[in-house]
């Protein structure tokens, strides 16, 4: 079956506008996570839904940064007024949640954003 | 706060020659243990996991172990061939929806 789909793949922007980075979750997941890569680095942790709520948005690393999901599946990164430290790697990552276990989460290849 | 070490950062092994990677974690209620590959350009996937009442698996080459007591876990890769080269992560869950991710390990296989 389908996985993880994100676009675009590669946005190039200029610093102080806005970019809308978007995940498509494999069908069924009702977590969806969103994560940022710098170069070389790990996975930093932005954002968690589940279904349509973000009971966890402590990663969001300032207030340009927001991000929605609607209907319980597509889900939008929004970053307001870019700058040149927003540069990375966007990974979006959904899974299946319930019961008292932690779950593996499923990752989709990634929105690389270069603000110049 | 909850964190995940990782080591080494980097680690070159012969082709053909075993790989072991490491981590420790803090949160004592951590109970489950995935182990990601991730290559150029790709999102990382799970190769391995492990839950807390189990103390080793493994999947042809790969193998993880975990020592509860100690809090810390490994992933054992034999007979390390070419395809083996990428960058992996260990993690250890917060709850039952999120992961503490390490900082990764670089693994390259010299021919």
């Amino acid at each position: 079956g389908a996985g993880v789909s994100q676009s675009p793949s590669n946005k190039v922007t200029e610093k102080g506008k806005d970019v809308e980075l978007r995940c498509d979750p494999i069908s069924g997941h009702t977590a969806l996570y969103w994560y940022r890569q710098s170069l070389g680095q790990g996975l930093e942790f932005l954002i968690y839904f589940q279904g349509n709520s973000a009971p966890d948005k402590s990663g969001l690393p300032s207030d340009r940064f927001s991000a929605e999901r609607t209907g319980g599946s597509v889900s939008t990164l929004t970053i307001q007024r870019t700058q040149q430290e927003d540069s990375a790697v966007y990974l979006c990552a959904s899974s299946l949640v319930g019961g008292s276990q932690a779950r593996e989460q499923y990752f989709g290849p990634g929105t690389r954003l270069t603000v110049t | 706060g909850e964190n995940v070490e990782q080591h080494p950062s980097t680690l070159s092994v012969q082709e053909g020659d075993s790989a072991v990677i490491k981590c420790t974690y803090s949160d004592s209620a951590s109970n489950y243990f995935p182990w990601y590959k991730q290559e150029l350009g790709k999102g990382p996937q799970l190769i391995i996991d492990i839950r807390s009442n189990v103390g080793e698996k493994k999947d042809q080459r790969i193998a993880v172990t975990l020592n509860k007591t100690a809090k810390h876990f490994s992933l054992h890769i034999t007979e390390t061939q070419p395809e083996d080269s990428a960058v992996y992560f260990c993690a250890a869950s917060r709850g039952n929806y999120q992961l503490i991710w390490g900082a990764g390990t670089k693994l390259i296989i010299k021919p």
